[in-house]
């Protein structure tokens, strides 16, 4: 099926420093999603993406987080400064369309985020 | 307060026995419900998705919706030890994106 792939798998990373989540969505799909994810737990909705904008982003956006998808490249999600609340996996997915039938996500593997 | 809410939390079934799961939404305008499984340590993958009042089976697997009450059920016949995962309902509203639950940890037992 459709894959979603997500760079890299684990990250260690020191409280304070900044880091780039790195995720190449199917290529024909147009929506983009980060979902945070802790120990197994609910997937927590963050923020959903465009036509190179933000669509929606929940209160676990904090202002540390950005995300952008320049032409041709990854779909990233930023933190900067991380802390240690930042530790999780993130799960990036995507999606051909919005609402309805078409709005089936494809997830990636996800990215465990350990802030020392 | 959980816009989807899922019980049981937890569940254990004998291999070859019948799993049902339960996933509510408090929110009326939730109009679309979907079912991942999340294995450990695993992306989760689309298992079921349905829009309409009814039932829907595919396979071993048959999910029901009462979009008057906006339950929908998954229930799992002839259980596997492989269908030992999380599952997680989720719903949307229209354009929105998905809302999940926080999931039922199934566990089958040999």
């Amino acid at each position: 099926g459709p894959k979603v792939l997500q760079i890299p798998s684990h990250q260690i990373i020191d409280m304070g420093q900044m880091v780039t989540l790195n995720c190449d969505p199917v290529s024909n799909h147009l929506y983009f999603y980060w979902y945070k994810q802790i120990l197994g737990q609910q997937m927590e909705f963050l923020v959903n993406f465009y036509n190179g904008k933000v669509m929606e982003k929940s209160k676990l956006f904090k202002d540390q987080f950005s995300v952008e998808r320049p032409d041709g490249s990854y779909f990233t999600l930023k933190i900067q400064p991380t802390a240690l609340e930042d530790s999780a996996v993130y799960f990036c997915a995507s999606s051909l369309a919005a609402g309805g039938s078409q709005n089936t996500l494809y997830f990636g593997a996800g990215t465990r985020l350990s802030v020392l | 307060q959980q816009k989807v809410q899922q019980s049981p939390e937890s569940l254990i079934v004998p291999e070859g026995g019948m799993a049902s799961l339960n996933c509510t939404s408090s929110d009326r305008n939730v109009d679309y419900f979907w079912w991942y499984r999340q294995h450990s340590g695993k992306s989760p993958k689309m298992l079921m998705s349905i829009f309409s009042n009814g039932e829907k089976e595919e396979g071993r697997f048959t999910v029901h919706l009462n979009k008057a009450s906006l339950h929908t059920s998954l229930h799992i016949r002839d259980s596997q030890p492989s269908d030992s995962a999380l599952y997680l309902c989720a719903g949307t509203e229209g354009a929105d994106r998905l809302t999940f639950g926080k999931g039922t940890q199934l566990i089958i037992q040999p």
